[in-house]
């Protein structure tokens, strides 16, 4: 089983471009999130769905755009990349909320130089 | 609004030792409880969750934690470190009632001494 799959692994941006990070999950699961990883902060959630067609914000939305298009896939966007969104990002799925466990992918890491 | 404390963000034990790692929580009302391990390079995966009825959980390779309401802890625990074991190890907590976030603490990063 594939579980969460986050693409691409690795990306290096220019301040400015954008791009989009995908996940995909295989567990029929109806939540979905967007996690950022830096150093001695843990992760912060950035965006969040509780099924297909919504979004919600998370902790630290600022700068980036997210989609819910079908459930099986959430979407990451970031639309003018800054220095500071390099980190790692994590997506994970959970089938609900709350006692539920999140089941996360390997993670993308992002450098916006 | 949740928060969760993990007291020590490096940890060092020595191969066959006892491995503690703190963690506290700020609810009133106890919340779920978690313990996520994260492997080098690699995503988050579940240790042990506590939800309801014995406070002592045991998880994956060897691991417990128990839940403490008076002390608003969870700590983990495992009697004996395994060089496996060296990651980095996260609490996380979770409302009871009607909210699907997970609040995450920064971290221990355990390493163990051959």
């Amino acid at each position: 089983n594939a579980g969460v799959t986050q693409t691409p692994k690795f990306r290096v941006l220019k301040t400015g471009q954008s791009m989009t990070l995908l996940c995909a999950q295989d567990m029929n699961h109806e939540y979905m999130y967007w996690y950022r990883q830096d150093p001695g902060m843990g992760l912060r959630l950035i965006h969040y769905s509780v099924g297909e067609g919504t979004t919600a914000k998370g902790e630290v939305p600022d700068g980036y755009n997210v989609s819910r298009l079908k459930k099986q896939n959430f979407l990451l966007g970031l639309e003018s990349a800054a220095p500071s969104q390099t980190s790692v990002y994590f997506c994970a799925s959970s089938f609900k909320a709350g006692r539920d466990i999140q089941y996360f992918g390997a993670g993308t890491r992002l450098s916006v130089l | 609004a949740q928060s969760v404390t993990q007291l020590g963000s490096h940890v060092s034990v020595s191969e066959g030792a006892l491995v503690l790692l703190r963690c506290n929580y700020s609810s009133s009302v106890p919340p779920y409880l978690f313990w996520y391990v994260q492997y080098p390079n690699q995503g988050l995966q579940l240790l042990l969750k506590y939800t309801t009825g014995a406070t002592l959980v045991k998880g994956i390779n060897g691991f417990e934690a128990e839940f403490k309401k008076s002390e608003t802890s969870f700590h983990l625990t495992k009697p004996s470190a395994h060089m496996s074991d060296a990651a980095e190890y996260f609490c996380a907590v979770s409302d009871r009632f009607g909210n699907e976030k997970l609040t995450f603490g920064t971290g221990t990063r355990l390493t163990i001494i051959p």
